[in-house]
Order: structure tokens, then C-alpha cells, then sequence
């Protein structure tokens, strides 16, 4: 079974500067999908990136990349010119890229609670 | 943009109760999901649903749980004899393959 691992439980960031949560995975399987995605106060969860294990190219969305090392199992954000409302629990997930019983679920790591001070 | 939504927002029932927490998963999605999170934890899955039938289920997802999709739009969980433990918030996803896109969730309180 797989298993995700976020270390940080609490990171603050001043607004405007950068921060990286970290994440760790442990698999066997070599095809995969890993994410982030954010829980503000409301408790929606967002989708922030996806990065595909097959992809050496770390992915980007505006503001947030990823370092994907894959010999490592190392999955972290980086949250570039933090704002205010980048404040939120950041949530890693890693999906499997096949499953023969048509179930693609989430397995998820424990959070981490980012800060953002003005 | 299409979006996942769930009703209620809020649930509150009592020990022994049967609930049903209702989901409208976006239009063209293959696969379907329910996660819990319970206070302060992660999110945990607890089954998914394609193709009009189960594909998987987690420990938490026992005989008191089963889900429906009656008429193609809307996705239900439903608990048949509510515990405390039970209290969380429950979050219908749903995907065409790779990305899952979640609802707002339920709070369910089971006083």
C-alpha cells in the first residue's frame, strides 16, 4: 500500500516571500500521479497541480511548482510571492495510474497548515 | 465552470439515525468518489463507484454505508445507524481519469 508523508505540520511564510512544504511518498509501482491540493477555512478542497510520474519536467501553475524527485520520493510545493489568501491546509495525494478495478483513489498525506503573515 | 456539489451543507442527527448525504457529481465524469475527514486529520477515502457499481472500498466503508447513483446525476452515501464517530466531513470527487475534483462536503454531527 502506498503511503504519503508530509513532516511539516505548520509552515509560515511573510507575504510576498517564497516557501516549500514537503512531502515524501513510499511506493512500488513506477506509474503514478501525485498532487496538492488546498483547504481554506471553508474546508473545499482545490486542486493546485498535478505532476505525472513518467514527466521529468517539474510541473507549474502561476504562482506554484513542484520539485518531483523521483529517486527520492520527494513531491514538494513551492509557493512563489506568497498572498493572504494562500493561507490554507496544503494536502499531498498520490494516485496510481492503473487500477484494473476501475478505482482511482486518493491516498492522502496529513497536511500542512500555511500561514501567511502580511 | 462545472462544479461538484453537495447537499446538505451541514447535517446534524442523532445516534442510531439513518442519513443520507447527497452529491451531483460534474456531468460527463466516469469515476465517482466519497472521502471523510474527520476533525483535524487527513482525508480518507471510503469507496468508489463506476461504471453503476462499486470498484473499491476502504476498511472505514462496512455494511453500514452503501452508496447509490439512481438516475445518472446524482451520487449518494448513505449511513443506515449513524455513531458518534461518524461525525465528519464527507467529500463527494468525481473524474474523468486523471484529476479528481471535490464538492464543498457535508458536515455530518451525530449527537
Amino acid at each position: 500500500a502506498q503511503t504519503v508523508t508530509q513532516s511539516q505540520p505548520e509552515m509560515s511564510v511573510q507575504e510576498a516571500e517564497t516557501v516549500t512544504l514537503s512531502c515524501t511518498y513510499d511506493t512500488s509501482e513506477s506509474d503514478y500521479y501525485l498532487f496538492w491540493y488546498k483547504q481554506p477555512p471553508s474546508r473545499q478542497m482545490i486542486l493546485v497541480i498535478r505532476q505525472e510520474a513518467y514527466k521529468q519536467q517539474n510541473a507549474t501553475e502561476n504562482r506554484f511548482s513542484v520539485n518531483f524527485q523521483k529517486a527520492a520520493k520527494s513531491f514538494s510545493l513551492k509557493i512563489s510571492d506568497s498572498q493572504l489568501g494562500d493561507a490554507a491546509m496544503y494536502f499531498c495525494a498520490y494516485r496510481s495510474e492503473y487500477s484494473g478495478a476501475g478505482s482511482y483513489q486518493l491516498t492522502f498525506g496529513k497536511g500542512t497548515k500555511l500561514s501567511v503573515i502580511p | 465552470e462545472p462544479e461538484v456539489t453537495q447537499t446538505p451543507s451541514h447535517q446534524v442527527t442523532q445516534m442510531g439515525q439513518e442519513v443520507i448525504l447527497r452529491c451531483v457529481p460534474i456531468s460527463n465524469h466516469l469515476y465517482f468518489y466519497w472521502y471523510r475527514q474527520i476533525l483535524g486529520q487527513k482525508v480518507e477515502f471510503l469507496v468508489s463507484f463506476y461504471n453503476n457499481e462499486i470498484s473499491e472500498k476502504s476498511e472505514i466503508f462496512d455494511d453500514q454505508f452503501s452508496v447509490e447513483r439512481p438516475d445518472g446525476s446524482n451520487f449518494t452515501l448513505k449511513i443506515r445507524s449513524t455513531k458518534l464517530e461518524d461525525s465528519a466531513m464527507y467529500f463527494c470527487a468525481s473524474s474523468f481519469y486523471y484529476e479528481q475534483y471535490f464538492g464543498p462536503g457535508t458536515r455530518l454531527t451525530v449527537t
